[in-house]
C-alpha cells in the first residue's frame, strides 16, 4: 500500500515569495492534516479536513496560509507571502476519518523542508 | 490546552541495553496515544498506537504502557541496536487533534 505521498521534499525561497506544497494522502483516507514543525519541536496541527470540508482550521495563520482540498482527495497547502519564521518542515497526515468506524492512527508523508531566506 | 513532555531529550547507550522513554501529558481525557519515530530529514513512522481503554501495546521488541489517571505513557525497547537511533515522539489524540511532546533522541553506540 502506498504511503503518503508529499511534494517537493525540498523548497528554497527568497522572502515575500509564494510557495505551494502538495499532498496526496492514503487510497481511501477521509481525513487529511497538515502540520507544521520547526527545529527540535513536535509537529502542530495547521488544518484538519473531513473530505474536502475543513473542519479544525484554528491553528492557520489565515492572512498568509491557505489550504484547499477541492475533491476530497489531494490538498494543497500554500503561503504567501513567506516570511523568514516560515522555515520549518511541512507535514501531512492522514487516516481512515471519522465514519471510518477504524481507530484514528495518523500516517505522515516524508514532509517538505522549507526554507525561507 | 493539552501538554505534552517527553523527558530525557536526549539518551545516549551502549548496543543491547534497554530503552525507557518517558512520556507525560497534563489533560488525561484522551482519546489514543501515538508513539512514532523520526529519522532525521524524514517524516513521522508509527511505531504504536494504545487506545485509551488500553493499558499497553507491543509490537516485536516494543512495548508501551499508558496510565491516564497519572498522565504517564513509557515506551521501553528491549535489546537496543544502532538502527534504532533516532527521534522518538509521543503524540496523545484529543478527539482528532495530535499534541506532540518535543521527542527524545536516542543515540545507541555499536
Amino acid at each position: 500500500e502506498a504511503g503518503v505521498v508529499q511534494s517537493p521534499r525540498y523548497k528554497i525561497i527568497e522572502k515575500k515569495q509564494p510557495v505551494a506544497f502538495w499532498c496526496n494522502p492514503i487510497s481511501g483516507h477521509n481525513t487529511l492534516y497538515w502540520y507544521r514543525q520547526n527545529l527540535g519541536q513536535g509537529p502542530e496541527l495547521l488544518i484538519r479536513y473531513e473530505n474536502e470540508e475543513a473542519v479544525d482550521d484554528s491553528q492557520l495563520p489565515k492572512d498568509r496560509f491557505s489550504a484547499e482540498r477541492l475533491k476530497g482527495v489531494d490538498s494543497t497547502l500554500k503561503i504567501q507571502p513567506a516570511e523568514l519564521g516560515d522555515s520549518a518542515v511541512y507535514l501531512c497526515a492522514s487516516s481512515p476519518g471519522e465514519t471510518s468506524g477504524v481507530t484514528n492512527e495518523q500516517f505522515f508523508g516524508p514532509g517538505t523542508r522549507l526554507t525561507v531566506l | 490546552k493539552q501538554e505534552v513532555t517527553q523527558i530525557p531529550a536526549a539518551l545516549s547507550v551502549p548496543e543491547g541495553e534497554n530503552l525507557v522513554l518517558n512520556c507525560s501529558f497534563t489533560d488525561s481525557a484522551i482519546y489514543n496515544l501515538q508513539w512514532f519515530r523520526q529519522d532525521p530529514g524524514k517524516g513521522l513512522t508509527s511505531l504504536l498506537l494504545i487506545q485509551s481503554s488500553q493499558r499497553e501495546q507491543t509490537s516485536g521488541r516494543l512495548n508501551a504502557s499508558l496510565d491516564k489517571s497519572s498522565g504517564r505513557s513509557t515506551l521501553y525497547i528491549a535489546a537496543s541496536q544502532p538502527g534504532d537511533s533516532a527521534t522518538y515522539l509521543c503524540a496523545v489524540a484529543d478527539d482528532y487533534k495530535l499534541s506532540f511532546g518535543a521527542g527524545t533522541t536516542v543515540t545507541v553506540r555499536a
